[in-house]
């Protein structure tokens, strides 16, 4: 078991660009989180899916930003027209089945929007 | 949206001292969760606290959650170098909320 993995580890873009990045949870949670954290801050939640399911999204994510779960096992997180707003760190967690306290998180993706 | 708050905001002492830091809410937790950041990288869980009054040790590490569920410390005997970070607490079921941490850094 290698954790929950992410990538990329950073990425800079330029406004209006879109960028996509990639969570590989625990193989055996089939819970998934993504979370974005700004500096400073602590993390905040965006959306959860259990296995291919997206069950809830946070007002945060806008209609620029889109995730995806589609075996139920990988996801992506899609910002379409990246805003300097935008450039914070991208947080994936995972859980086991009915321990959704107990989230394990990865090393985060760094977004910079020039 | 269920807060917590984090005391001190930053905390920084010599190598060998005890330090506390706090979590704070109003609100009352089936459970809370205890991270260390280091710059770059994810939070790392430390702990998981679930019933009220608990006390969880992790070597030089003490975690304890408040009576009614509502507050939590993290205790840390000697510390080393090694334990600098930034120490988050979380709760909230699948939708975490965080506080704002406190950044920890132990000089040697």
């Amino acid at each position: 078991d290698t954790g929950v993995s992410q990538d990329p580890r950073h990425k800079i873009t330029k406004r209006g660009q879109n960028v996509t990045f990639r969570c590989d949870p625990i193989s055996e949670h089939n819970r998934l989180y993504w979370y974005r954290q700004t500096l400073g801050q602590g993390p905040e939640f965006l959306t959860y899916f259990q296995n291919e399911a997206q069950l809830e999204k946070s007002r945060l994510l806008s209609d620029r930003f889109s995730a995806e779960r589609p075996k139920g096992s990988f996801s992506t997180l899609e910002i379409q027209r990246t805003e300097q707003g935008d450039s914070a760190m991208y947080l994936c967690a995972s859980s086991f089945p009915f321990s959704t306290d107990t989230q394990y998180f990865g090393p985060g993706t760094r977004l910079t929007v020039l | 949206t269920q807060l917590l708050e984090q005391s001190p905001q930053f905390l920084s002492i010599q190598e060998g001292e005890n330090l506390t830091v706090y979590c704070n809410s109003s609100s009352v937790f089936s459970s809370l969760q205890w991270y260390r950041q280091e710059p770059g990288e994810g939070p790392v869980l430390l702990v998981t606290v679930v019933t009220g009054g608990e006390v969880k040790k992790l070597k030089r590490l003490t975690f304890q959650f408040g009576d009614a569920r509502k507050d939590s410390s993290l205790h840390i005997t000697a510390a080393q170098p090694g334990d600098t970070g930034l120490y988050l607490c979380a709760g909230g079921g699948h939708k975490l909320s965080f506080g704002a941490g406190t950044t920890v850094t132990v000089r040697a």
